[in-house]
């Protein structure tokens, strides 16, 4: 089955800096890629996705790329700011098999140092 | 609803009674995902319903786990003879469809506590 790996699993940046977190799946015929935030005691939200038929897609400071060659995905935050600190998770989906669960990252827990 | 809203938010119970938990989705939703976070890890997948089809119960861990949904909205998780290693944060989650590109809304959880 799907395996996604994720890394680091601690990372702290000052403030203003650049974030960076890798993902890396093993099932070739995924095609999403969704990324969570998960504040500390709240739910897991939905901050950007990215279908496999895209290479790299940006909202503001967050930018996911994907090299499908390779089977690996990135999230990048720039100019990061404190209220960024949380856990964050990637995941894959989207097997011909029809199980279109989400397979996790083990999570990244980012702080960001004011 | 406005949200996926699950119940209890918490809930303690001694080791070997029967507990159940429940998920309201977002309406229109038709799919429906249980997931578990133990504490400072990632979230796994536990069961996930689509609709009036066969439900997707590869990731339930033990038999003593379960889980329902009626009528296409409600579900329910039943977890028999509880364990201490089943003390965790249980996720539930819905989308308009089980389809590859449609991200996930997740409740806010219901954190079990077994001891």
């Amino acid at each position: 089955g799907e395996n996604v790996e994720q890394h680091p699993s601690t990372l702290s940046v000052q403030e203003g800096d650049s974030a960076v977190i890798k993902c890396t799946y093993s099932d070739s015929a995924s095609n999403y890629f969704p990324w969570y935030k998960q504040e500390l005691g709240k739910r897991p939200q939905l901050i950007i996705d990215i279908r496999s038929n895209v290479g790299e897609k940006k909202d503001q400071r967050i930018a996911v790329t994907l090299n499908k060659t390779a089977k690996h995905f990135s999230l990048h935050i720039t100019e990061t700011q404190p209220e960024d600190s949380a856990v964050y998770f990637c995941a894959a989906s989207g097997a011909p098999t029809g199980t279109y669960k989400y397979i996790f990252g083990t999570g990244t827990r980012l702080k960001v140092l004011a | 609803g406005a949200g996926v809203s699950q119940s209890p938010s918490n809930k303690v119970t001694e080791k070997g009674k029967d507990v159940e938990l429940r998920c309201d989705p977002i309406s229109g939703h038709t799919a429906l995902y249980w997931y578990r976070q133990s504490l400072g890890q990632g979230l796994e997948f536990l069961i996930y319903f689509q609709g009036n089809s066969a439900p997707d119960k590869s990731g339930l861990p033990s038999d003593r786990f379960s889980a329902e949904r009626t009528g296409g909205s409600v579900s329910t998780l039943t977890i028999q003879r509880t364990q201490q290693e089943d003390s965790a944060v249980y996720l539930c989650a819905s989308s308009w469809r089980a389809a590859a590109n449609y991200g996930y809304t997740f409740g806010s959880g219901t954190r079990l506590t077994v001891v």
